[in-house]
């Protein structure tokens, strides 16, 4: 399968701890983008990454949220001292070099739960 | 941001042709209309977009008023598997792309 993949698929932590996921991107794509969907909502957009270029984030992006694409390729996302408000579906996207001309695909999430 | 407007929820039955309506009265003129869908449990699948003339792929129709004021998704010959979320979305720039600013969106089901 060469769409879009995330790692883990669940993760159940407690109020508190930091977690961390994981995106990789269809491998020709440059732009990598991370929402958040929170139960019978639609996603909201995180943050927006251009090869390894953090371009635009959110209001919605604390400080305790940080991602990363270190190498213009996978890329991360981190929460730390994580909340019950944090419950959610993180997902990423990815698209390809012709900046608004390619649709974002999307991978099938991580689903968080914060006890 | 542009917003867009959708009914919550539309039956519709297998075989049949699904409108699926949406409003977005305050679009600007080079927004760009998306519409995506959500099966329970997975990522967005994207369907189809436009920004002023009707288009049509393998998946559907997108009509789109002369004023931009309103659009509909057609489903052609829709079956059990489309049943799904359906979120009409509009584009929004970003600093050298865009983000997708979903709403809500329409629960559509196809009765049998």
């Amino acid at each position: 399968d060469t769409g879009v993949s995330q790692n883990p698929r669940h993760k159940i932590t407690k109020r508190g701890q930091n977690v961390t996921f994981r995106c990789d991107p269809i491998s020709e794509h440059n732009r990598l983008y991370w929402y958040r969907q929170t139960l019978g909502q639609g996603p909201e957009f995180l943050t927006y990454f251009q090869n390894e270029a953090q371009l635009e984030k959110s209001r919605l992006l604390s400080d305790r949220f940080s991602a990363e694409r270190p190498k213009g390729s996978f890329s991360t996302l981190e929460i730390q001292r994580t909340e019950q408000g944090d419950s959610a579906m993180y997902l990423c996207a990815s698209s390809g070099r012709l900046a608004g001309k390619n649709e974002q695909f999307f991978g099938p999430g991580t689903r968080l739960t914060v006890l | 941001d542009a917003k867009t407007t959708q009914p919550p929820s539309m039956d519709c039955a297998e075989g049949r042709a699904a409108n699926l309506p949406c409003n977005h009265s305050t679009i600007s003129g080079n927004e760009y209309v998306y519409w995506y869908r959500q099966i329970h449990s997975q990522g967005p699948q994207y369907i189809i977009h436009g920004l002023k003339n009707n288009e049509t792929n393998e998946m559907a129709s997108l009509i789109i008023t002369e004023d931009r004021k309103s659009s509909t998704l057609i489903l052609p010959h829709a079956t059990l598997r489309d049943t799904a979320v359906y979120y009409c979305i509009v584009r929004v720039p970003l600093t050298n792309d865009y983000k997708l600013s979903f709403g809500a969106g329409t629960t559509v089901t196809v009765r049998a």
